[in-house]
């Protein structure tokens, strides 16, 4: 079974610019998490989808924002990009609530 | 609100040693607790999820045990090898569907 996919792998934008990362979860989980790794904060959660719906938010500002599909692939977009932003995000993803999370590669964002 | 810490924060080994990863958690009222390991510049891999009913998961050299009364959990590597160099990560899992609240994680170094 194919793991966790995640799109692009890299990505180097400019301050004030917005962009979008997407997520493929393993075939038939229907959870998609979605977190921002940095030196400073760690791994910190963004938000969560399940069946299309967002059933839980971090503690990001509202510039950070997603949707999840109904094949459940998930994409994740930040508006007014800060040079705070650059970040690895990672996605997971899970059959259930409480069964292991599944992490992809992750995004590796830099923002200039 | 659920804080994660793990000691030490770096650890370096000679190969073959046993070693002992402690993560800490301050609310006990948990589902689960899960480990992974994180390369440089990569994805999380799952090592092992423990469920809150559970005392201890093994897998190959791998042991994770939970003591929620006490909002402790320990990693314990037997024989370690120079693969096994990594950063490891708990997280647990305490509400809110699937968040996962992250520690800062064990910069493992074994070296030959």
């Amino acid at each position: 079974k194919a793991g966790v996919t995640q799109t692009p792998r890299y990505l180097i934008k400019t301050r004030g610019q917005q962009v979008t990362l997407s997520c493929s979860p393993i075939s038939g989980h229907r959870s998609v998490s979605w977190y921002q790794q940095t030196p400073g904060q760690g791994l910190q959660f963004l938000f969560e989808y399940f069946s299309e719906t967002q059933r839980n938010k971090g503690n990001f500002p509202g510039r950070f924002s997603g949707r999840q599909f109904s094949n459940s692939r998930s994409e994740m977009n930040v508006s007014t990009l800060e040079l705070g932003d650059s970040a690895l995000y990672l996605c997971a993803s899970s059959l259930q609530v409480q069964e292991t999370q599944y992490f992809g590669p992750g995004t590796r964002l830099l923002v200039l | 609100k659920q804080e994660v810490t793990q000691i030490p924060a770096a650890l370096s080994v000679p190969e073959g040693e046993n070693l002992v990863l402690n993560c800490s958690f301050t609310d006990s009222a948990i589902y689960n607790l899960q480990w992974f390991r994180q390369d440089p510049g990569k994805g999380l891999t799952s090592l092992l999820l423990i469920q809150s009913s559970q005392r201890e998961q093994t897998s190959g050299r791998l042991n994770a045990s939970l003591d929620k009364s006490s909002g402790r959990s320990t990693l314990y590597i037997a024989a370690s090898q120079p693969g096994d160099s990594a950063t490891y990560l708990c997280a647990v899992h305490s509400g809110g569907y699937n968040k996962l609240i992250f520690g800062a994680g064990t910069r493992l170094a074994v070296h030959p």
